[in-house]
């Protein structure tokens, strides 16, 4: 089974400045894909960014980028610019690509980061 | 296009009671799969559907059940509540098909309290 871990339960950034969330992850899959997610108060999961572990080049979405380490099984998010809107709890997320069509709809979530923004 | 929809968006239930807990996926999503959130922590998957039927499904007892309807809409079922049940539940709908590519979209989440 795979297991996510996010080491930082809470993490605080001034506005415009650049904050990186940590996730490290343990699989023996060598194909799957990666997610972050932002949870507002408003209770909806929103899908920051995605990666598939295939490709070597890291994502980026905007002011949002991954720092993809496969061998080291290590997932961070760096948000740049950061802005009040971006004051969320984030959940790394892993999907995999070996249970067939059972997987569409399952993700392994870690544990959550809060996320502060101060103006 | 309309996004997925959960309701109610919170429920109070007693101990030992039954709830039913209702989604609607977004629109073209055949798949649909429930989460657990319990407070400060990160949602556990419970189950999935795909075309009506369950085919995914976490460590969860059986007294957590689903349905999933032709429209692709759903319900989950809990009987006998325990205190441990309470927690938010998400609804998250997927095209399937090969789409491992394509995000989960989730609702807003049914807070259940168990007193």
């Amino acid at each position: 089974a795979q297991t996510v871990t996010q080491s930082q339960p809470e993490m605080s950034v001034q506005e415009a400045e650049t904050v990186t969330l940590s996730c490290t992850y343990d699989t023996s899959e060598s194909d799957y894909y990666l997610f972050w997610y932002k949870q507002p108060p408003s209770r909806q999961m929103i899908l920051v960014i995605r990666q598939e572990a295939y490709k070597q080049q890291n994502a980026t979405e905007n002011r949002f980028s991954v720092n993809f380490q496969k061998a080291a099984k290590s997932f961070s998010l760096k948000i740049s610019d950061s802005q009040l809107g971006d004051a969320a709890m984030y959940f790394c997320a892993y999907r995999s690509l070996n249970a067939g069509g059972t997987s569409y709809g399952k993700l392994t979530f870690g544990q959550g980061t809060i996320l502060t923004v101060h103006p | 296009e309309t996004g997925v929809t959960q309701s109610p968006t919170h429920l109070i239930k007693t101990r030992g009671q039954q709830v039913t807990l209702r989604c609607s996926s977004q629109s073209g999503h055949n798949t649909v799969s429930w989460y657990q959130q319990a407070l400060g922590q990160g949602p556990q998957f419970i189950f999935q559907y795909y075309r009506e039927e369950e085919n995914g499904r976490g460590n969860f007892p059986p007294r957590f059940s689903g349905l999933q309807f032709p429209n692709y809409s759903s319900e989950l079922n809990v009987n006998a509540l325990e205190l441990d049940d309470s927690a938010l539940y998400l609804c998250a709908s997927s095209p399937g098909g090969s789409s491992y590519n394509s995000p989960l979209h989730f609702g807003n989440g049914t807070r259940l309290t168990v007193t």
